[in-house]
């Protein structure tokens, strides 16, 4: 069965830096676009970044450009968020999502599967 | 950027009742939009893609509808275990933007 499960979460000051990892199984994970969400405490979903099948094409949030960086290993089934520069209000759960096929996107449809999130404290 | 405007933010419906949320989009997205159920604590599980398909193993009393920049979530007899927040999603462009939420709780 499809298991997409995220860690390197912790807590990390202000300027700090953090990379996440989510290893996926259950699936051909080179055949898939991976997208990270985060969710700040009691707040709505927020889209962070988008990074291609292959790894040679990626997209990130406004918020984030310069200052995170998504990649991927596809022989060892993991998708990586480094996150530097870190500020006080990106605490937050970060998850992992897969894009589902078929949407007519190269990027991928429906968030199909999610990991179970990890969780990320930006505080002095 | 595309911004996603779901209404309302919470609702309050018995059990049995008929609920209904909206979402528009500032720019139109034809069909590619997902709807998604999140529970406390849990990470969000796609219901609806594609506007108006049911994912695999959801229950029927969820439906979508809509295309362009209007879309409709409907619960159609709610039931407890449907107490979650929804989130409407596009997916027709990067980045992809979701709506802010809609808590539901039983009256």
């Amino acid at each position: 069965q499809v298991q997409l499960v995220e860690s390197g979460g912790g807590v990390v000051q202000p300027g700090g830096s953090l990379r996440l990892s989510c290893a996926a199984s259950g699936f051909t994970f080179s055949s898939y676009a991976m997208h990270w969400v985060r969710q700040a405490p009691g707040k709505g979903l927020d889209w962070v970044a988008v990074i291609s099948y292959d790894g040679s094409n990626k997209y990130y949030a406004d918020s984030v450009k310069g200052r995170f960086t998504i990649s991927r290993d596809n022989s060892q089934n993991t998708l990586y968020l480094q996150m530097n520069s870190l500020r006080a209000e990106e605490t937050a759960v970060f998850y992992c999502a897969r894009a589902a096929h078929g949407s007519g996107s190269f990027w991928g449809g429906r968030f199909d599967y999610w990991g179970q999130g990890t969780l990320v404290t930006v505080s002095s | 950027d595309i911004q996603m405007t779901q209404s309302p933010s919470s609702l309050s419906a018995s059990v049995g009742d008929r609920v209904t949320i909206t979402c528009q989009a500032s720019q139109d997205i034809s069909n590619y939009l997902n709807w998604y159920q999140q529970k406390p604590g849990k990470a969000p599980k796609v219901l609806i893609y594609d506007a108006s398909n049911l994912e695999t193993g959801v229950p029927s009393r969820f439906s979508g509808s809509g295309s362009g920049t209007d879309f409709t979530f409907t619960i159609s007899s709610l039931q407890p275990e449907d107490i979650a927040t929804y989130y409407c999603q596009q997916y027709a462009t990067l980045p992809r933007t979701f709506g802010g939420g809609t808590k539901v709780e039983i009256k």
